[in-house]
C-alpha cells in the first residue's frame, strides 16, 4: 500500500499570498496518478487536480499542480478567502488507491 | 450530469451490517468503475472498494473481511454492506464514480453519517 504524507498539517496565509502544498508517497506513484481535493466544511471533497497536474472541469486557473515520482505539490497562486479548506491528495496508480492526511489552509 | 443520490441507515447497533445504496442518474452505468470511499467525523479519506458493470470488484485489503459491493444494472444503483460493524466504521461515506476507468473521483453521492453506537 502506497502511504502518501502532506505537509504542512496547517498553512495559515492571508488572501492574495501564495499557497504550497506538499505530498509525499512511500513509493514512485505511477504515470503520476495523483490527484488533489478540496474540501470545504460539511461538503463532499472537490476534485481539483488529476494526472498530477491536470485541472478539473470548472477549477480556477490559480490552482496548479506539479511534480512526479515521490514528490507532489498543489500551488494556489493568490489566496482567495473561498479557498480556506482541507486539501487532501490521493494516489490511483496502484490499488488500494489512498489518500493523504491532508492539509488546512486558514486565511487570516 | 452524472448525479448520485445515496441513502442507508444512519444508526446502528455494534455488530450490525451497515447497509447503503446508491442510485445513478444523468450518465451511462457501464465503462466506469463505481466506489465507495468514507472519513470518520475530523479525520482523512479511506477508499473502501469498487464495482464495474459486469460485477468486477476490488476492495481494501484493511475491510474485504467484512465488505461486499454490490450492482444492480437493470436500476442504475450500486450498494455497500459492511457486515461485523464497530465503532471504529462511524463515518460519513459517500458512493463515487471513477473517471474514464482510473480511479479518481469528480463525482460525489452527498454522503450519509452512519453511527455505531450500543
Amino acid at each position: 500500500e502506497i502511504v502518501l504524507t502532506q505537509s504542512p498539517g496547517t498553512l495559515s496565509l492571508s488572501p492574495g499570498e501564495r499557497a504550497t502544498l506538499s505530498c509525499r508517497a512511500s513509493q514512485s506513484i505511477t504515470s503520476s496518478y495523483l490527484a488533489w481535493y478540496q474540501q470545504k466544511p460539511g461538503q463532499a471533497p472537490r476534485l481539483l487536480i488529476y494526472g498530477a497536474s491536470s485541472r478539473a472541469t470548472g477549477i480556477p486557473d490559480r490552482f496548479s499542480g506539479s511534480g512526479s515520482g515521490t514528490d507532489f505539490t498543489l500551488t494556489i497562486s493568490r489566496l482567495e478567502p473561498e479557498d480556506l479548506a482541507v486539501y487532501y491528495c490521493q494516489q490511483y496508480g496502484s490499488a488500494p488507491f489512498t489518500f493523504g492526511p491532508g492539509t488546512r489552509v486558514d486565511i487570516k | 450530469q452524472v448525479q448520485l443520490q445515496q441513502w442507508g441507515a444512519g444508526l446502528l447497533k455494534p455488530s450490525e451490517t451497515l447497509s447503503l445504496t446508491c442510485a445513478v442518474s444523468g450518465g451511462s452505468f457501464s465503462g466506469s468503475y463505481w466506489a465507495w470511499i468514507r472519513q470518520p467525523p475530523g479525520k482523512g479519506l479511506e477508499w473502501i472498494g469498487e464495482i464495474n458493470h459486469t460485477g468486477s470488484t476490488n476492495y481494501n485489503p484493511s475491510l474485504k473481511s467484512r465488505v461486499t459491493i454490490s450492482i444492480d444494472t437493470s436500476n442504475n444503483q450500486f450498494s455497500l454492506n459492511l457486515r461485523s460493524v464497530t465503532a471504529a466504521d462511524t463515518a460519513v461515506y459517500y458512493c463515487v464514480r471513477d473517471t474514464l476507468g482510473s480511479a479518481y473521483f469528480f463525482y460525489w453521492g452527498q454522503g450519509t453519517l452512519v453511527t455505531v453506537s450500543s
